[in-house]
């Protein structure tokens, strides 16, 4: 079984300060990890994944992670936040594959951007 | 031009109604999948159809029957609903079951049960 622990369901910067969203996984086998973004009211939208190679990815809207296998954790950080950036950020991670290929989320981070 | 649509976008019914909330996608993708988010933005998959077949069901009521006309479909069917059904119903798709590839997510159907 999988599973994803995001700490914080609430976090709170000033414009222009670092964004750093925490997110530890559980998976017996290889994970692949995922981010996503849900704005109000809308859909969720891919920010990054993590499949294999480079451990540090780069996503869309400046965001990144880095997948640290010895810690078994793949926080998203952002130099600068931006008040666009306010949203529900979501961690998921899939199995390569049976049962453990279903896409598991984590309870979501909400990050709100004070001016 | 909406990769991954949804309709409708609000449904608001009384318990015991049956309903149905549709979803097309025009990525040409393989796979297409149904969650549930609940009120506390927790979100589960609840199937999941590759080529039009039901490869993921989790644990979900009989009441919740998916159909998949077509690779391009993925409608879900609700009988009886339940005050505990109101959620957010999210549809999916990706290229094909593999895990590599991300999901694209629909804008949501909001589902009120009085």
């Amino acid at each position: 079984a999988q599973s994803v622990t995001q700490l914080g369901s609430h976090v709170s910067v000033s414009e222009g300060a670092l964004v750093l969203l925490r997110c530890n996984y559980s998976s017996s086998v290889p994970p692949y990890l995922f981010w996503y973004v849900q704005y109000p009211n809308q859909g969720l939208q891919l920010l990054l994944k993590y499949t294999t190679g480079a451990t540090l990815v780069k996503g869309i809207n400046g965001f990144e992670a880095e997948f640290k296998k010895s810690e078994t954790s793949f926080h998203l950080t952002k130099p600068s936040a931006h008040m666009s950036d306010a949203a529900e950020y979501f961690c998921a991670v899939r199995g390569p594959s049976g049962s453990a290929r279903q896409l598991t989320f984590g309870s979501g981070t909400q990050l709100t951007v004070l001016p | 031009d909406t990769a991954v649509s949804q309709t409708p976008k609000y449904l608001v019914t009384q318990m015991g109604n049956d309903k149905s909330i549709k979803c097309e996608q025009n990525l040409g993708h393989d796979t297409m999948y149904w969650y549930k988010q609940d009120s506390k933005k927790f979100l589960k998959i609840m199937f999941s159809y590759n080529n039009k077949e039901l490869i993921i069901n989790e644990t979900v009521p009989n009441r919740f029957s998916p159909k998949s006309p077509d690779k391009a479909h993925l409608n879900l069917h609700i009988n009886s609903l339940e005050l505990g059904d109101s959620a957010v119903y999210f549809c999916a798709s990706s290229q094909d079951p593999a895990s590599y590839y991300e999901q694209y997510f629909g804008p949501g159907t909001r589902l009120t049960v009085t």
